[in-house]
């Protein structure tokens, strides 16, 4: 069974600052990842994903994820945080050997303090 | 970019009338559709996938006569809430790809979501 945990429900952070939301999975094949943020009553906004390749991801805004395998993980991260960033994140993943369903994470509430 | 069109973004109705929320595929064919809902401060909770043309398939404890999901067309799925009650006031959330997530697409696009109050 494939299943996602975000253990931090709120992350605080300075503006300016970098900036982490932790994700680790659980698949039993390959996993495809993603990271999507949430602004109030609005549907999910895509950052980044993993699928195969490169290990460091590069997405939207600034924002990038390290896929490391031995530590089932795939934080996403952002060298300097910015007021806009305040949002909800939420760490995605799809079993490649399973369903093409995505199975989402609890969420991280990120609030960048100016 | 792909773009994933949801109506209405929301609509308030009294218990017992049905809901019928809308969910487009502007510039791409999609192959299948999800159906998450989310209540205030938890994740996303997948209710149901729907393949265009084939009945869709319900979550555990997801009721199928209270949430009819038609996939009709490669373009468009829709969400039927019927008889409404308070107890299935949420945010109701589409997600479309075109087929396998897999490189040169961002793999699955959201619907900017339904806000259901049912009074």
């Amino acid at each position: 069974a494939q299943s996602v945990a975000q253990p931090e429900d709120q992350v605080n952070v300075a503006e300016g600052n970098p900036l982490t939301v932790k994700c680790t999975y659980s698949v039993s094949g390959n996993p495809y990842l993603f990271w999507y943020v949430q602004y109030p009553n609005r549907g999910l906004q895509f950052l980044l994903k993993y699928i195969t390749g490169d290990n460091l991801v590069k997405g939207s805004y600034g924002f990038e994820a390290e896929f490391n395998k031995s530590q089932t993980s795939f934080h996403l991260k952002k060298p300097s945080a910015l007021v806009s960033d305040s949002a909800l994140y939420f760490c995605a993943v799809r079993d490649g050997a399973g369903a093409n369903n995505l199975f989402f994470g609890t969420g991280t509430r990120l609030t960048v303090i100016p | 970019g792909a773009v994933v069109s949801q109506h209405p973004s929301w609509v308030i109705c009294k218990s017992g009338t049905s809901v019928k929320i809308e969910c487009r595929s502007l510039d791409f064919q999609a192959t299948t559709m999800f159906w998450y809902r989310q209540f205030p401060k938890q994740s996303l909770m997948l209710m149901a996938t729907s393949n265009e043309g084939s009945k869709a398939t319900y979550e555990q404890g997801v009721e199928k006569d209270k949430f009819l999901i038609n996939h009709a067309s490669l373009t468009l799925s829709t969400l039927t809430v019927t008889s409404a009650h308070p107890e299935d006031s949420s945010f109701y959330i589409c997600s479309a790809t075109p087929g396998p997530a897999g490189e040169g697409f961002y793999g699955y696009t959201f619907g900017s979501g339904t806000r259901l109050t049912v009074v």
